[in-house]
């Protein structure tokens, strides 16, 4: 158990809805970072926060928005959903978000759409 | 777009054999990070080598890195059914304002009991 908790496990809707995944991270660590995993694009780095403020943006589509709140848990927000936006939706977090730091990861939200 | 690319894609062994796979990466990096992936389930952090080091064991996992060639190795040995999973390599590239890790494509390893 990584202690990174990410809800829900599943989630099925439609194209143009808009869904909210949430990640709360280990105890102790500051930093947050959302990945998106499919198959043909492998795993992608979409954004990192660090203590409430964004440190970096990686592919993170403009229908894509992500926060930290003050209790360090993380939303990723995805709206006007697309079908090829079906993928895992990782969380992880960190320490400090320092390079030398290892990530520990949820398990994921798997968002399909129909 | 991937910094490191796994090779080979997939590998199939006995139970007892020793497993390597290979990371290549293009630009020059701070560190590289192995994680493994079982089926279904979140990355798990299992070994991270700084630029400044060639090799590095835990338990039965030793990577190499060799950043005159931007390589990397991940051996696993005495391989368990258990180490059946999908291992990725991801490097922090250097220089960069943050620290977020590229991902290969990953090396997907059987081992058959």
């Amino acid at each position: 158990d990584s202690g990174v908790t990410q809800t829900p496990k599943h989630l099925i809707t439609a194209t143009g809805q808009r869904v909210t995944l949430r990640c709360s991270p280990r105890s102790g660590d500051l930093s947050v970072y959302w990945y998106q995993q499919s198959l043909d694009q492998g795993l992608q780095f979409l954004i990192q926060y660090y203590n409430g403020e964004e440190r970096a943006k990686g592919n993170i589509l403009e229908r894509f928005s992500a926060q930290q709140f003050p209790d360090l848990h993380s939303e990723l927000n995805l709206s006007s959903l697309e079908l090829g936006d079906s993928a895992l939706y990782f969380c992880a977090s960190s320490v400090t978000g320092g390079f030398n730091q290892p990530q520990h990861f949820g398990d994921g939200t798997r968002l399909s759409i129909l | 777009s991937q910094q490191g690319e796994e090779d080979p894609q997939a590998l199939s062994i006995q139970e007892g054999e020793n497993a390597t796979m290979n990371c290549s990466y293009k630009t020059s990096i701070n560190n590289l990070q192995w994680y493994r992936q079982n089926s279904g389930r979140g990355l798990v952090h299992l070994i991270l080598i700084r630029s400044n080091e060639r090799e590095k064991h835990s338990g039965r996992l030793r990577v190499t890195l060799d950043t005159s060639k931007k390589s990397s190795s991940l051996l696993i040995t005495a391989s368990r059914a258990a180490d059946t999973a999908s291992y990725f390599c991801a490097t922090v590239m250097s220089g960069a304002g943050s620290y977020q890790l590229t991902f290969g494509k990953g090396t997907k390893l059987s081992v058959i009991p």
